[in-house]
């Protein structure tokens, strides 16, 4: 596809479970950032992937969060021992490489996956 | 931390109205972005400004960007029930990441 793809749209699970969140960027793009957005909140950065550089993980809540980007296209953000506060939506973006329209970061995002911890 | 904040956070108005919403922060950035967003989406970006005291038209929308560049505005003319949705303005320090407001939801109404 085109756009920015995210699985599952939804997942439900409970108190204590680990969760996998994928999130395939757009073809080409070498930034890839993962966000959180509770009901009433805007989007608190969570990592950001540029190209083969360490991920900038500084947004992180806890260590119960990870991500991993392979091969510089497909990143899995995974929560651990998920807790009640953890539900969100967990958006995933992605930028094109500066100089070829992603000098100002502009960022295209998925359709986000509906966490509800039980 | 640099802190963006929009007001109003929410907006309801009748279609045919003018409105106008902000975001100020006290830091300057280098750039800014509005994003729009409807339920169960992500994002969709709008409009990038760059350059202080800036204006951009993208049809009945026009996005201002403060002489200071730490502030931003939205106008937009004869809102359609189509402009509903959550507007987000978010400002990059340099070239990696960004800062989002918390936006402000805009609802029209036929």
């Amino acid at each position: 596809g085109a756009g920015v793809s995210q699985s599952p749209s939804n997942k439900v699970t409970e108190k204590g479970k680990d969760v996998e969140l994928r999130c395939d960027p757009i073809s080409g793009h070498t930034a890839l950032y993962w966000y959180r957005q509770s009901l009433g909140q805007g989007l608190e950065f969570l990592i950001y992937f540029q190209g083969n550089s360490a991920p900038d993980k500084s947004g992180l809540p806890s260590d119960r969060f990870s991500a991993e980007r392979t091969g510089g296209s497909v990143s899995t953000l995974t929560i651990q021992r998920t807790q009640q506060e953890d539900s969100a939506v967990y958006l995933c973006a992605s930028s094109p490489p500066g100089g070829s329209g992603g000098t100002y970061n502009e960022q295209f995002f998925g359709p986000g996956t509906r966490l509800t911890v039980l | 931390t640099q802190l963006l904040e929009q007001s109003p956070q929410f907006l309801s108005i009748q279609e045919g109205e003018n409105l106008t919403v902000y975001c100020n922060s006290s830091s300057v950035f280098s750039s800014l972005q509005w994003y729009r967003q409807e339920p169960g989406e992500g994002p969709v970006l709008l409009v990038t400004v760059v350059t202080g005291g800036e204006v951009k038209k993208l049809k009945r929308l026009t996005f201002q960007f403060g002489d200071a560049r730490k502030d931003s505005s939205l106008h937009i003319t004869a809102a359609q029930p189509g402009d509903t949705g959550l507007y987000l303005c978010a400002g990059s320090p340099g070239y990696s990441t960004l800062t989002f407001g918390k936006g402000t939801m805009l609802l029209v109404s036929p």
